[in-house]
């Protein structure tokens, strides 16, 4: 079954601090996909990112990187010189791609404050 | 511009007052799906649909129903609602399933 766990459910750190926020999945299918979402404060969902399991390689984004290892079934957050914009929660999300259930598991969330 | 709807933005109701929450995209998107977020809980898919006249249940269907009568919308519709069903309501949508999902503003409902 499905699982995605995300144990912090709050941060909170200074200002230009590094933060790593932990994504743990469970899954039986070899090919499925791991998500990153931003909730800041206004409401709305934002997508930060999408990996298929094929692609280990891990990604930068400017202060944002993605560690993905399949080897421990993580998929965690980075957030380098942390921001007061960068406040909110964050979720971590999980779809197979060929069960034939066709449902997105979403983590609890990791909220994020960043103080100045 | 490419976005998801929903309306309304806000609704206070009482229980057993039935009510509907439309959804609609103009991305022509397959793939629909409705989530709640309470807290603590992240969001939780409610049900989704793979295209027209397909839909099929979530982890938490109990008390809604869905329809997709057409691709750019996908009303969720509460026929008996009750004090548990307060919270805050998303609709997303997407090419397929693993892809990446557009969210709507979400909808935050309160029951009485």
């Amino acid at each position: 079954a499905q699982k995605v766990t995300q144990a912090q459910t709050e941060i909170s750190v200074v200002e230009k601090e590094d933060v790593t926020l932990d994504c743990v999945y469970e899954t039986r299918d070899t090919t499925y996909y791991l998500f990153w979402y931003k909730q800041p404060p206004s409401g709305e969902l934002v997508f930060l990112i999408r990996r298929n399991s094929f692609d280990e390689q891990n990604e930068i984004s400017g202060r944002y990187s993605w560690n993905f290892q399949k080897s421990t079934s993580s998929f965690n957050f980075t957030i380098t010189a942390s921001q007061v914009v960068d406040s909110a929660v964050y979720f971590c999300a999980l779809s197979e791609a060929y069960s034939s259930a066709s449902k997105i598991i979403f983590g609890s969330g990791t909220r994020l404050s960043i103080r100045p | 511009e490419a976005q998801v709807t929903q309306n309304p933005r806000y609704l206070i109701t009482v229980t057993g007052k039935k009510l509907t929450v439309t959804c609609s995209q103009n991305m022509n998107h397959e793939y629909m799906s409705w989530y709640r977020q309470d807290p603590g809980l992240g969001l939780r898919q409610i049900y989704y649909s793979m295209n027209v006249e397909v839909t099929d249940k979530g982890d938490v269907p109990e008390g809604y129903k869905v329809s997709r009568k057409e691709k750019r919308n996908f009303p969720l519709i509460l026929e008996s609602p009750s004090p548990n069903q307060t919270s805050l309501y998303f609709c997303a949508s997407s090419w397929g399933k693993p892809d990446t999902q557009y969210f709507g503003p979400g909808t935050r409902l309160t029951v009485l």
